[in-house]
């Protein structure tokens, strides 16, 4: 699985946007780029993913480069409980992935601010 | 719909002492399943993952083990704990083809176990 790279840490003002970049410049044709956020003592918890489209939902937007070399999560309207390690993972998707695994780099630690 | 469970919240064992932790998925069938340990402010590590009842993948030499004697039944153990097993321990399960976030992870709620 490709490499992500990630800046350990982020300040966001409360009700602003939130925008966490991830570089991914090794990822395949048939990577997708998966975020999940981590809160103090709580499991990680699953945000979004895609292949090369932007995809939104409920939680957040994600915007993928053309190159697909990077990406970046939107929180659109940040929360004091957004605050959380935030995790950029590239990874092929089931079902041609069988047996392999997500690997959870440092990530990001954005706190947000009131 | 599926949820996982997971206990202890918290554990607190002395040296030497064994361990066991199970962990048990409900709305799915075939599960992979895995256990990861967060050591503190550190990322997770992947301990041991399982595709099917009794088969298990060791991704790193440790003083623990995993088992599998039920589908959706995953156990991680040890016979004596070292303090450097200390750590946030968390299960998770992904289902071929379908899953929390399509082909994403969905994790427990984690125990916290400190070895003294």
């Amino acid at each position: 699985d490709a490499k992500t790279t990630q800046p350990p840490s982020m300040d966001c003002a409360e009700g602003r946007a939130a925008n966490l970049p991830c570089n991914h410049s090794t990822i395949s044709g048939n990577e997708y780029v998966y975020w999940y956020r981590q809160i103090h003592s709580q499991g990680p918890q699953y945000i979004i993913h895609g292949l090369k489209n932007n995809e939104t939902n409920e939680m957040a937007s994600l915007i993928i480069t053309e190159d697909r070399k990077s990406s970046t999560l939107i929180l659109p309207h940040a929360t004091l409980r957004d605050t959380a390690v935030y995790y950029c993972i590239v990874r092929v998707s089931f079902p041609n992935n069988y047996g392999q695994n997500f690997v959870f780099g440092p990530g990001t630690r954005l706190s947000v601010l009131p | 719909s599926q949820t996982i469970h997971q206990w202890p919240a918290t554990l607190v064992q002395p040296v030497g002492s064994p361990l066991s932790l199970e962990c048990t998925v409900e709305g799915t069938s075939n599960p992979n399943l895995y256990w990861y340990r967060q050591a503190a402010g550190r990322g997770l590590q992947l301990l041991f993952y399982s595709v099917g009842i009794g088969q298990i993948s060791s991704e790193v030499p440790q003083n623990l083990s995993a088992s599998r004697p039920q589908d959706r039944q995953f156990i991680l153990s040890s016979k004596k704990l070292l303090l450097s097993d200390s750590g946030f321990y968390l299960c998770a399960w992904s289902v071929l083809g379908f899953g929390q976030g399509t082909y994403g992870y969905t994790f427990g709620s984690g125990t916290r176990l400190t070895v003294v």
